[in-house]
């Protein structure tokens, strides 16, 4: 099983969509979890960062669930500038070896008109 | 505020040949990542560096990778003798900590260099 995990898509959904990413970690001690988007041929770019209770930036929601180990990624009224590839990150913490972050594969987003 | 900066952005080299990449983390973060990224295997992590030493390299592929910082604002990455399965974009990443909670944790990232090895 992979460290973390992620649904590649594409998810294709029209502008104005309500649009709901997931991502599995394995580690039960990860400490930090993040989402990052890449567009096309560019670096990831950090999106928000993922509190225990949960945290909203605008149009983006991050939730995570400690229990089920996964964190979400909520987006309303999807824009066609949101198109683009959603990497989530964990920090697994010593006990995974170090502190770093592991990065999922990615889930790609296309809004269409 | 100037971000991660990696040079060169693009490189064509030839199978065989040496390949340098470089890097110049964010002023005043402590930890400098080094990414590979293909379509096939994702966003790896190479190697990372705390306070310029080298703290895990265990994603580095084999003995033809090496990586450098010597000092706190500059950093290399280097392929000796290059091969076309290095083709990809590789990523530097810089963070102000580590373990002490998403601020510090964050990691940002350069533009990349994408390299095709002919």
């Amino acid at each position: 099983r992979k460290e973390v995990e992620q649904d590649p898509g594409p998810f294709n959904v029209p502008e104005g969509a309500t649009v709901a990413f997931n991502c599995t970690y394995s580690n039960s001690a990860s400490q930090s979890f993040f989402w990052y988007r890449q567009d096309c041929r560019k670096e990831p770019k950090l999106l928000m960062s993922v509190y225990s209770s949960g945290n909203e930036d605008g149009r983006f929601t991050a939730q995570l669930n400690r229990a089920s180990q996964y964190i979400s990624l909520l987006i309303r009224d999807s824009k066609l500038s949101d198109s683009a590839t959603y990497l989530c990150a964990v920090n697994p913490g010593f006990s995974g070896g170090y502190n770093k972050l592991i990065f999922g594969a990615g889930t790609r987003l296309a809004v269409h008109p | 505020d100037a971000g991660v900066i990696q040079s060169p952005r693009h490189e064509v080299t030839e199978m065989g040949q040496e390949v340098t990449l470089r890097c110049k983390p964010i002023s005043g973060h402590d930890y400098l990542f080094w990414y590979r990224q293909t379509m096939m295997r994702g966003l790896e992590l190479l190697i990372y560096f705390n306070n310029n030493v080298p703290i895990d390299d265990s994603g580095m592929p084999e003995d033809r990778f090496s990586a450098k910082m010597p000092n706190a604002s500059f950093s290399t990455l280097k392929i000796q003798p290059s091969e076309p399965r290095d083709s990809a974009v590789y990523f530097c990443a810089s963070s102000l900590g580590w373990g002490g909670g998403m601020d510090t944790d964050t990691q940002y990232f350069g533009p990349g260099t994408r390299l095709t090895v002919l």
